[in-house]
């Protein structure tokens, strides 16, 4: 059973560029979350996605934007690459109150 | 508003060794509160997670959490700490029912010497 997988791994912008990630949840959850993750720091809330809407959204500009597909996966688009954009990028699926299970991530650096 | 707050950047312990990791949290409803564990270049693994019902939970690989209320605290815990425990820590909580999202604290370094 797969669990919750992110492409790409690695990715290499240059400011003002755009970028899309990908995730596909775990078998059997509705819901996808995306979270930053700057080095050294905790994992902040972006967005939350459920039956295809935004559930939720955190304190992110509207540079950041994301979308989910009828099978739940889910993308992550950010435009006008700033360098502090670059991020390790989380994506977690669940369902129902369960816990979130998080994908390894999408290493993001911007030159 | 929800926050969590992990007071230790780092925690250091001996092998065979109790080993505990602190976090304290605020919310305006009812917590719900989970322990994920990261290794190098990977994502975050959930430990355990406390909802309702008894103040002790366990969890996976050893590991236990104490939910106290009146301190606001959830710290996790482990009896007897092994070399593979070397990891990052992080708590978190959501904030029910108000918030769909995971509010994560600054995450804790543990080490565990041989």
């Amino acid at each position: 059973d797969a669990g919750v997988t992110q492409s790409p791994t690695h990715l290499i912008k240059t400011r003002g560029q755009q970028v899309t990630l990908r995730c596909s949840p775990k078998s059997g959850h509705d819901t996808v979350s995306w979270y930053q993750q700057a080095l050294g720091q905790g994992p902040q809330f972006i967005f939350q996605y459920y039956e295809e809407e935004e559930r939720q959204r955190g304190n992110f500009p509207d540079r950041f934007s994301g979308h989910q597909f009828p099978n739940y996966s889910s993308e992550l688009n950010v435009n006008a690459l700033l360098l502090g954009d670059s991020a390790l990028y989380l994506c977690a699926s669940q369902t129902g109150n369960q816990p979130q299970h998080f994908g390894d991530g999408t290493r993001l650096s911007i030159l | 508003a929800q926050s969590v707050a992990q007071p230790e950047d780092q925690v250091n312990v001996a092998e065979g060794n109790p080993l505990t990791v602190k976090c304290t949290y605020s919310v305006s409803g009812n917590p719900y509160l989970f322990w994920y564990v990261q290794y190098p270049n990977r994502g975050l693994q959930f430990l355990l997670k406390y909802i309702t019902g008894d103040n002790l939970v366990k969890g996976s690989y050893g590991f236990e959490a104490e939910f106290n209320k009146s301190q606001t605290s959830f710290h996790l815990k482990k009896p007897s700490a092994l070399v593979s425990d070397s990891a990052l820590y992080f708590c978190a909580v959501r904030d029910i029912p108000n918030d769909y999202k995971l509010s994560f604290g600054a995450g804790t370094t543990v080490t565990v010497r041989a």
